[in-house]
């Protein structure tokens, strides 16, 4: 396996059920992020952990919950969502860099396409 | 996050045409990215730019960082049918990218 890696690709669960995408990195990279992409919206930074220490949280509801094991792995765990939470859902990975930036971007993966019912 | 502003929302051109996009930004951003994104997938990264004024190419792309730091533009030239997709511009904050809406592409033969 190379690059970003996302599965499921595909879930639909309803509004009562429990599940987790995951998300693994090959890169070597020591940041990952989640990303929600709705219909003609931005990318909306969800989740941001940096050297396994979530850094950042973009005001997302509690139904959303992420867990980063070790600097390749991420999981959000979805309980009770709504179905406007329907969307891709995106993880990404980058290399932050001692100066505070990042070198040569995000690395994509394929993304979750979620359908809430 | 910061808002980018990009436009045009969507083209519709010809097979050969060159195509241009442009990104705005209120806030000064110190790299600005742009990204392609093909339906079913996430969007890859096409160009990093990392000094105001600087001007990048790759392939048929050319970007550009505008010496504000505040926009940035990206061209496409001698366009193919699978240059079809989103294309989305980011600014770069520490290390949290905010993206601009995207602009959508479809070329036809």
């Amino acid at each position: 396996e190379t690059g970003v890696t996302q599965t499921p690709r595909h879930l639909v669960m309803g509004m009562t059920n429990k599940k987790s995408l995951k998300c693994e990195q090959h890169l070597g990279h020591n940041a990952m992020y989640w990303y929600k992409q709705s219909a003609k919206k931005p990318l909306e930074l969800m989740f941001v952990y940096n050297f396994k220490e979530q850094t950042e949280n973009n005001s997302v509801p509690s139904r959303f919950s992420p867990e980063c094991p070790n600097s390749s792995h991420l999981f959000l765990h979805l309980h009770t969502l709504q179905p406007e939470d329907s969307a891709l859902y995106l993880c990404a990975s980058s290399q932050v860099l001692p100066t505070g930036g990042i070198d040569y971007g995000y690395t994509f993966g394929s993304g979750t396409r979620l359908t809430v019912v | 996050g910061q808002q980018l502003n990009q436009s045009p929302q969507s083209m519709f051109i010809q097979e050969g045409e060159d195509v241009s996009m442009n990104c705005t930004s209120s806030s000064i951003f110190n790299t600005w990215l742009w990204y392609k994104q093909d339906p079913g997938e996430g969007p890859v990264l096409l160009i990093a730019l990392y000094k105001a004024g600087e001007l990048t190419s790759n392939g048929r792309l050319t970007a550009q960082f505008g010496i504000t730091r505040k926009d940035s533009f990206l061209n496409i030239s001698a366009s193919i049918p699978s240059d079809v997709g989103i294309y989305f511009c980011a600014g770069l904050t520490g290390y949290a990218l905010n993206f601009g809406k995207g602009t959508s592409l479809l070329v036809t033969p």
